[in-house]
């Protein structure tokens, strides 16, 4: 199965600003997700990245997986206040699954804060 | 129903006591998962079914733990003799045919075990 690690653990930006959040695996990714949680709430699909190289964008937020397919990165741009929460990338548990289907090994997480 | 549905929200239990959680999916949704969540960490899969079939519990911790779906739709995790390691968030999810990798999460239920 996999393990990711995210980075930062935690970031606070000011509003506007741009940032970067990064999943990092040790093993091939096929499938890489992000998922964004609001505290309180249940995981929102952000994206899914399965081609090294692929690069999709969802409003602001903009993520990649490099082309080793080893790491994923997630960028928002002009941040806002609804940017934050706690971003997790999440990746198959098994490498010959595919959309989650199996289930997913998640990361620790990153908590976003954006200060007014 | 429109979401996820999970119940109860929270639950307060003494160790030793069963408890049992609830999911409701996604009308329709042939796949339900089971997640746990300790404070702080991502969520850690449990289980999960294929309709009423459970396709893989090599998750879940322990033989105090188990799931059902009987009938397809509405699944249940019960938790045997709590211990308060048990303590954390259990989250479920469903999602449809296709592969885009999305989950429909519900928003989980709080154990304390006390």
């Amino acid at each position: 199965s996999q393990e990711l690690e995210q980075s930062p653990q935690s970031l606070i930006v000011q509003e506007g600003k741009n940032l970067t959040i990064n999943c990092t695996s040790s093993k091939t990714l096929y499938g890489l997700y992000w998922y964004k949680q609001k505290y309180g709430e249940g995981l929102i699909f952000l994206m899914m990245l399965q081609k090294g190289g692929e690069e999709k964008s969802h409003e602001k937020i903009t993520a990649k997986l490099d082309e080793k397919k080893q790491q994923s990165s997630l960028h928002i741009t002009a941040s806002q206040p609804s940017h934050a929460g706690i971003y997790l990338c999440g990746a198959d548990k098994y490498w010959y699954s595919g959309g989650g289907a199996d289930g997913l090994t998640f990361g620790k997480g990153t908590h976003l804060i954006i200060q007014p | 129903g429109a979401g996820v549905s999970q119940s109860p929200r929270y639950k307060v239990t003494k160790r030793g006591q069963d408890v049992a959680l609830r999911c409701d999916p996604i009308s329709g949704h042939v796949s339900l998962y089971w997640y746990r969540q300790a404070l702080g960490q991502g969520p850690e899969f449990l289980t999960y079914f294929n309709y009423e079939a459970q396709q893989d519990k090599s998750g879940l911790p322990n033989d105090r733990f188990s799931a059902e779906r009987p009938e397809g739709s509405i699944s249940t995790l019960t938790i045997q003799r709590t211990e308060q390691r048990d303590s954390a968030m259990y989250r479920c999810a469903s999602s449809g045919a296709g592969v885009n990798g999305e989950l429909f999460f519900g928003e989980g239920s709080r154990l304390t075990v006390l």
